[in-house]
């Protein structure tokens, strides 16, 4: 099957700093990609379509100069939270989407667990 | 728009007994269907996907699910559970060029 990787699995960071999270589609290419956010025992939020060579396409609610999103090439797609402070606090998931016949599926990454502090 | 609703946040039954995840749609275009399963800390794990070809599929670990337009489910079965069948289970729903949008969520628990 299709897999995805994300890097960092988890970090620590401090309040204020920015962190940087990768999702690589690793056996095939994904001209699109999301970003999800997962709060405990909830189901994921979907917070912005990533597509390579374009901007994303943000999420209502969801503030695009806090959560960077770059889609370089069709294998990667980065995830940066500028001035991280303890609200952003989370789970973070993408997913990439492999064409497979006449249809779209998304695979969906490890996640990264970020921690403020 | 489209929307998924899962009937029931926490499911628990005994070591093999029948798994039966609710699961509801409803969608103005004909819809992609899938189940996922999440373990503790990670992310989700296809378990099967339904797209207009036949309406019974099934899926990894023995799962399997029914597409029924007449009752706009897609409801996930198992007929014997295994304490590592123990996860949350999402049902999502999407059409052509759309996200997924998912239900909240289905916790499994088997009992020993």
């Amino acid at each position: 099957g299709a897999v995805v990787s994300q890097h960092p699995s988890w970090v620590i960071c401090k309040s204020g700093t920015s962190v940087k999270i990768e999702c690589r589609s690793l056996d095939f290419q994904a001209t699109t990609m999301f970003w999800y956010r997962q709060f405990p025992k909830q189901s994921l939020m979907l917070m912005a379509t990533s597509n390579e060579g374009s901007k994303a396409t943000y999420e209502q609610g969801v503030e695009k100069d806090k959560f960077l999103i770059n889609h370089a090439s069709l294998t990667l797609s980065t995830l940066t939270v500028t001035s991280a402070h303890p609200e952003d606090s989370s789970f973070y998931i993408c997913s990439a989407v492999m064409r497979e016949g006449t249809t779209d599926t998304q695979y969906f990454g490890p996640g990264t667990r970020l921690t403020v502090l | 728009a489209q929307s998924v609703t899962q009937l029931g946040s926490h499911v628990s039954v005994s070591e093999g007994a029948l798994v039966l995840l609710r699961c509801n749609y409803s969608s103005s275009v004909p819809p992609y269907l899938f189940w996922y399963v999440q373990y503790p800390n990670q992310g989700l794990q296809l378990l099967l996907k339904y797209t207009s070809a036949a309406t019974l599929v099934k899926g990894i670990n023995g799962f399997e699910a029914e597409f029924k337009k007449s009752e706009t489910s897609f409801h996930l079965t198992k007929p014997s559970a295994h304490m590592s069948d123990a996860a949350e289970y999402f049902c999502a729903v999407s059409a052509e060029n759309t996200p997924l949008v998912f239900g909240k969520g289905t916790r499994l628990s088997v009992i020993a």
